[in-house]
């Protein structure tokens, strides 16, 4: 069984960093790419960057550029996301996910909460 | 970058109904569109990607159409499991998504 399963979920001053792990189980980590997207309450999906797990190369939203970092433990099958500087619109369920076609695998979500 | 826009933001219908769900792309995506469906809480699921191929285990009532800047997602015949929020997402440059139609009971 294909598996991503994030961390859980985080209370974030503004200000503050934080950093959602996503465990990958079932396949072969690094032959796939890994995407981070995220949601905040009642709104559309948003594309935040993309990582190359072989390699470790990425891609960033120009919206996000500058804040978010996205990283990999190829040997713990492990993709990380970590996003700085926090606000209150950061508030938002962030997902991992995998590229076959589409994004085919996602992992279950981790909320992150700004708040003062 | 690529603006997607969905028709209708909610459908109220029946079990048993045809639901027709419209995407349209501010510029050509050729063929590379996804379609999800999501539930409260839950994370998106894929059903449909390059348009008009159905991901693996996902009954045959659901089908895509299209190319270019107008996609539809059609339900032939509603189940109850299937009242949910729905997405459309190109991948053609980056990667972007609808606002969602929500597909509700009438």
């Amino acid at each position: 069984q294909v598996h991503l399963v994030q961390s859980g979920a985080e209370v974030k001053k503004p200000g503050a960093s934080v950093k959602v792990s996503c465990k990958a189980s079932g396949y072969s980590f690094t032959n796939y790419n890994i995407h981070w997207v995220r949601q905040a309450p009642g709104q559309r999906p948003e594309w935040m960057g993309w990582m190359n797990a072989g390699n470790g190369d990425t891609r960033y939203s120009q919206r996000l550029q500058g804040r978010v970092t996205l990283t990999r433990n190829a040997s713990a099958n492990t993709a990380y996301m970590e996003l700085n500087s926090l606000t209150s619109d950061d508030t938002a369920r962030y997902y991992c996910a995998r590229v076959r076609y589409a994004f085919d695998i996602w992992g279950q979500g981790t909320m992150v909460t700004v708040s003062s | 970058d690529i603006q997607m826009t969905q028709s209708p933001s909610t459908l109220s219908v029946s079990v048993g109904d045809r639901v027709t769900i419209t995407c349209r792309a501010s510029q050509s995506v050729s063929a590379w569109l996804a379609w999800y469906q999501q539930k409260p809480g839950k994370a998106p699921k894929l059903l449909i990607y390059m348009a008009s191929t159905l991901e693996n285990g996902v009954p045959s009532r659901f089908s895509g159409t299209g190319s270019g800047t107008e996609f539809t997602l059609t339900i032939s015949s509603l189940q109850p499991d299937d009242f949910a929020t729905y997405y459309c997402q190109q991948y053609n440059s980056y990667w972007t998504f609808g606002q969602g139609t929500k597909v509700e009971m009438k």
